[in-house]
């Protein structure tokens, strides 16, 4: 079955420090990834989103994640978090189906970023 | 304004009571969807619509039902809610072009209890 694994649960930083989520996604041919970010009592909000091209993709708020398809591996970065950051992140994956309809996003299980002052 | 608007927000109900929680996009977006998000669990998929009268299971379905009569509505419906389907809830959709998604646009949520 396809998955996507969020290794760290919860984060803890201090303000300033620099950040760097994992995620990884299990074997299913051509994908599009996508970071998503819920920040306290909201709906998520897309962060980033790769499809094809560089595999260093840029987003808002200063994130950016680089796709790794040898290591089947998206993974998002921050030089330098703020404590608006705080929030959830989810990582998701939409595995193109070979019957040429549109397939589902799956999502890792989230990591919570607590950001200190 | 570009959105999906889920009604209610907020919902507790009693166990065996039906209920539907309404999902209603502006983006004339082909595909939709409902998830569950549960903690430690992430985001699950229950049920996905590809276009109107076009539904199909996702991770999760049983003990829902959805319906895809109009392109812009894909309400949920409880028929016969249990405590175990307490949890918060969030309409997506899509683009969704044939053999690919594009971004996901999701709902406000409605977190249910069953009680």
């Amino acid at each position: 079955a396809q998955s996507v694994s969020q290794h760290n649960h919860h984060v803890i930083l201090s303000e300033a420090a620099s950040l760097e989520l994992g995620c990884n996604y299990s074997y299913g041919g051509t994908v599009n990834l996508f970071w998503y970010v819920q920040y306290p009592g909201q709906h998520l909000q897309l962060l980033l989103k790769y499809f094809s091209g560089d595999p260093l993709v840029k987003g808002i708020k200063g994130f950016e994640a680089e796709f790794i398809k040898s290591k089947f591996s998206f993974n998002l970065r921050k030089p330098s978090v703020q404590w608006s950051d705080t929030a959830e992140y989810f990582c998701a994956v939409n595995y193109h189906g070979n019957s040429g309809t549109a397939s589902k996003l799956t999502f890792g299980t989230g990591t919570r970023l607590q950001v200190t002052l | 304004e570009a959105q999906v608007t889920q009604n209610p927000r907020y919902l507790i109900t009693v166990t065996g009571k039906k209920l539907t929680v309404t999902c209603s996009q502006n983006m004339n977006h082909e595909y939709m969807s409902w998830y569950r998000q549960d903690p430690g669990l992430g985001l699950r998929q229950i049920y996905y619509s590809m276009n109107v009268e076009v539904t199909d299971k996702g991770d999760v379905p049983e003990g829902y039902k959805v319906s895809r009569k109009e392109k812009r509505n894909f309400p949920l419906i409880l028929e016969s809610p249990s405590p175990n389907q307490t949890s918060l809830y969030f309409c997506a959709s899509s683009l969704g072009p044939r053999g690919a998604l594009t971004e996901a646009f999701f709902g406000q949520g409605t977190r249910l209890t069953v009680v």
